[in-house]
């Protein structure tokens, strides 16, 4: 069955320190790959996804991620983190094995706090 | 207005209470989404709309029922509903359903903040 998990249900980082949030996946083929960011109150923001190509994608607000199709894992990274980063970030994947070109898996997220 | 954005940002309501939610889109995409995200529960599909066609309902209880007038509006109709539906629904969209290229990047309202009493 196809499936995303994020092991991390919260983290808690210092302004300026760098932060990797992990995402693993189980999936059938070649997947699609998607990390969203929600700030409170607010919808989800696309901050980037992985198609095809170049295994590592560079979003918004400086964030990065990595294909590891080896380990089944889609990590974001940002070098360094703002105050404003604290949010729920959620990874995602699809499509769907079970038919819709475009039904995504969500994770259940993972909280960022930010500590100045 | 641009994006997708929903209408009310809450509701409370009664279990015995109907109410209507309401989304709608500018950018012009051909498929819209409602999802259900509850505390400490990744966020679960419950309806898709393509061309104003339904082509999703992941086994979503009847007291909920969506209803797509035209591409830039969807809206979910809420009735005897129960303390358990209490919930943020957001509404997402994007360019179309199914390509058969690629998966296309769906966007997502601020949601409606649901509390059933």
């Amino acid at each position: 069955a196809q499936s995303v998990t994020q092991p991390d249900i919260h983290i808690t980082v210092s302004e300026g320190a760098s932060l990797e949030l992990r995402c693993n996946y189980s999936y059938g083929a070649t997947p699609y790959l998607f990390w969203y960011v929600q700030s409170p109150g607010q919808g989800l923001q696309l901050l980037l996804k992985y198609f095809s190509g170049d295994t590592l994608v560079q979003g918004i607000k400086g964030f990065e991620a990595e294909f590891k199709r080896s380990q089944s894992s889609f990590n974001l990274r940002k070098p360094s983190v703002h105050w404003s980063d604290a949010a729920e970030y959620f990874c995602a994947v699809g499509p769907s094995l079970s038919g819709g070109y475009n039904k995504l898996i969500f994770g259940a997220g993972t909280r960022l706090a930010v500590h100045p | 207005e641009t994006g997708v954005t929903q209408t009310p940002r809450h509701l409370v309501m009664g279990m015995t209470n109907k109410k209507s939610l309401k989304c709608e889109q500018h950018l012009g995409h051909n498929a819209m989404y409602w999802y259900k995200q509850s505390a400490k529960k990744p966020l679960e599909l419950m309806f898709v709309y393509s061309l104003e066609e339904r082509v999703e309902n992941n086994s979503v209880p009847s007291r909920f029922s969506p209803e797509c007038p035209n591409s830039s509006h969807l809206f979910l109709h809420l009735h005897t509903l129960q303390p358990e539906d209490s919930a943020l629904y957001l509404c997402a969209s994007s360019q179309d359903w199914g390509s058969g290229v690629s998966t296309d990047t769906q966007y997502f309202g601020p949601g409606t903040r649901l509390t059933v009493l």
